[in-house]
């Protein structure tokens, strides 16, 4: 394939809504990583999910963020009741034999 | 748990000067990556070290890795322009069927004519 996408690029949403972000990794890669990056805080990770399960278990900041894997190469970032403060880039990353791949982001704006 | 720090956070440079960027990181780890990105796009891979020792160059960027100093540098060699950018170190540890990235905060580098 072509490499890791996502869409959408952009998006806005309004405070309290919940938005699904979503991820199209290369085919036969296992786990999946889902990061966030805001300015001057540098990028944490999320949460990921490996290939056998559907659903993975949050990570940080709270269990607003939780990431489901409805086909094996593709992965949906869920954010439940978005705060201004979940504004970021999120990246989503596939890891083959221990080469990670980065998707481009996407861009979210909570208003 | 594990942390990486990178400095300068910041750096503003002039054409042709050399410059050093420093990554820290706090436990053991498996490898230590370095990254770039440009405004608005993804995360490219400049260069992966395993090793104690380990030291790679592409063009007039060189890393290297001090895994007894937990220590890793990105040296700017004559710097020109298109290296303006954000540059991170990542490291990952004892993850087998993964890579767990944690980030340092990013070193912007600005390369001013």
């Amino acid at each position: 394939g072509a490499g890791v996408s996502q869409s959408p690029r952009y998006k806005v949403a309004k405070r309290g809504r919940d938005v699904a972000l979503r991820c199209d990794s290369i085919s036969g890669h296992v786990t999946l990583y889902w990061y966030r990056q805001t300015l001057g805080q540098g990028s944490e990770v999320l949460t990921y999910s490996q290939s056998d399960a559907q659903r993975d278990k949050s990570g940080r900041p709270s269990g607003r963020f939780s990431a489901e894997r409805p086909e094996r190469s593709v992965s949906t970032l869920k954010i439940q009741r978005t705060e201004q403060g979940d504004s970021a880039v999120y990246l989503c990353a596939s890891i083959l034999r221990g080469t990670i791949y980065f998707g481009p982001g996407t861009r979210l704006l909570v208003l | 748990e594990l942390k990486v720090e990178q400095n300068p956070l910041f750096l503003s440079m002039q054409e042709g000067k050399n410059y050093t960027i420093y990554c820290n990181y706090s436990t053991t780890s498996d490898r230590l990556y370095w990254y770039r990105q440009d405004p608005g796009k993804s995360l490219e891979s400049l260069f992966v070290l395993l090793s104690n020792g380990a030291v790679k160059q592409e063009g007039r960027l060189m890393a290297s890795l001090d895994t007894k100093a937990r220590l890793s540098t990105l040296h700017i060699t004559a710097a020109v322009h298109d290296l303006s950018a954000t540059y991170f170190c990542a490291v990952t540890r004892g993850e087998t069927s993964g890579s767990r990235l944690t980030f340092g905060e990013g070193t912007q580098l600005t390369v001013n004519p």
